[in-house]
This record gives C-alpha cells, structure tokens and sequence, in this order.
C-alpha cells in the first residue's frame, strides 16, 4: 500500500503562488495524479507524472521525484476559484490502475 | 462530453435499513471504482472493477456492503443494515488503458448518504 502525506490546509493570496508539496511511500511506483476536488463535488483531473521532472500545464505544474518519494503542485497566478481542495494520488504497479489517495490540501485563496 | 453517471445524488436512510447506489461510467471504459470519501478525508477505494471481474475489494466491509457488475458495464453498491458511520460521499470513476492515455479516473458526481 501507500503512506501519502500532503499538508491539511495553506493559504494565499490573489495573484500569488502556492506550492503544495505530496511524498508518498509505495511498493511499486506506477505513476502520480493530481486532483481539485471544489467543496461538495466530484473531483477533477489536474496532472499526471510517471517520470522525474516537471509537467507545466497552464497556470498549474506538478513535479515529482521518485528517488525521494516526492511531489508537489505549483499554482501560480491565484484565483478566487482555485479555492478547492488539492488531492495527490498514487498508482500502485502491483495492483492493476489502483489508486490511492491522500487526504487533501485545503487552498483558500483571499483578495 | 462524456460523463460518469450516478444516482442517487443524495440519499438521507434511517440506521439499518437497505441503501443501493447506482454508476454507469463512460463507454468503453473497462475499469470501474467505487470510492468512499468521509467529509475531510480523502477518497478510499471499496472495490475496483475490470469488466465484470473485482479486482480489488479488500477494503469493502463485506459483512454489510455489496458490489456488482453483472454486465460489465453499470455497477451497483448496496448496504444493508445501513450503520451511522457509512454517512459519507460515495464516488464512482472509470477509466480506460487503451493507447498512450494516463489512466486517469473520470469521476461522476457522487452520492451523498447521510445516515440517521
């Protein structure tokens, strides 16, 4: 299984940058998925890494290292609507497309 | 676009009594997930699906809950006796592999169990 630990809540600025960070602790790494999920919804599909480095997508990234167990997804340029809660997910290779999630960061972004 | 369908959206059971939650995901998606998700946590996988086979059900409290896809397509989760703790969002997602995708799960819009 997966131990996958992310802070609880952060807190921003309009406008500002916010880096959440994610490390996990897997027995056979397959891949590493971000998710927003908006209070009362369904979670979204934000970014997907399976190799080291830097996925940039619009005014999301994501990073990983699976040498250090390590993720985190960067929101630049804040909105009122990125107010939502941030879900780092794991696939487990020895499990088929299993994944396993955090339990969330809470972003609250303020004028 | 397609979507991951559910139904209920919410359900409001007195304690012990039968719930059934129903998911028809995307066509052509093979893998299908049932998730708990507890107000402040994160999603906790009951079962996992490939066609019509379980997969994965190792967290599904057995004694009270059930799964089913018969068809390999739509899916139904069942309790019975509902208890005050299974108060909670029950998202289902599906997903594909075929050609380069991720595997991303597309989630429907859950349905929310309060138990009295």
């Amino acid at each position: 299984g997966q131990n996958i630990d992310q802070p609880t809540e952060m807190t921003a600025t309009e406008g500002a940058i916010v880096q959440i960070n994610c490390t996990y602790q897997t027995s056979g790494f397959n891949g590493l998925f971000w998710y927003q999920q908006h209070a009362g919804e369904a979670p979204t599909f934000l970014s997907y890494n399976v190799l080291d480095g830097l996925e940039e997508k619009g005014r999301f990234s994501s990073f990983l290292s699976r040498s250090k167990g390590y993720s985190y997804l960067l929101l630049k340029e804040l909105q009122m609507k990125d107010s939502a809660s941030y879900l780092c997910a794991v696939r487990d290779r020895g499990n088929d497309y299993k994944l396993s999630f955090g339990a969330g960061t809470t972003v609250t972004v303020r004028a | 676009e397609a979507e991951v369908a559910q139904s209920p959206r919410y359900k409001i059971t007195e304690k012990s009594q039968a719930v059934a939650f129903w998911c028809d995901p995307i066509s052509g998606h093979a893998t299908l997930y049932w998730y708990r998700q507890i107000l402040g946590q994160g999603p906790e996988l009951l079962v996992q699906f490939q066609d019509e086979s379980v997969v994965d059900d190792s967290q599904l409290p057995k004694d009270r809950f059930s799964a089913e896809r018969l068809k390999g397509v739509d899916s139904t989760l069942k309790i019975q006796p509902a208890e005050l703790g299974d108060s909670a969002m029950y998202l289902c997602a599906s997903s594909s592999r075929t050609g380069a995708n991720t595997g991303e799960l597309f989630f429907g819009e859950g349905s929310r169990l309060t138990v009295l």
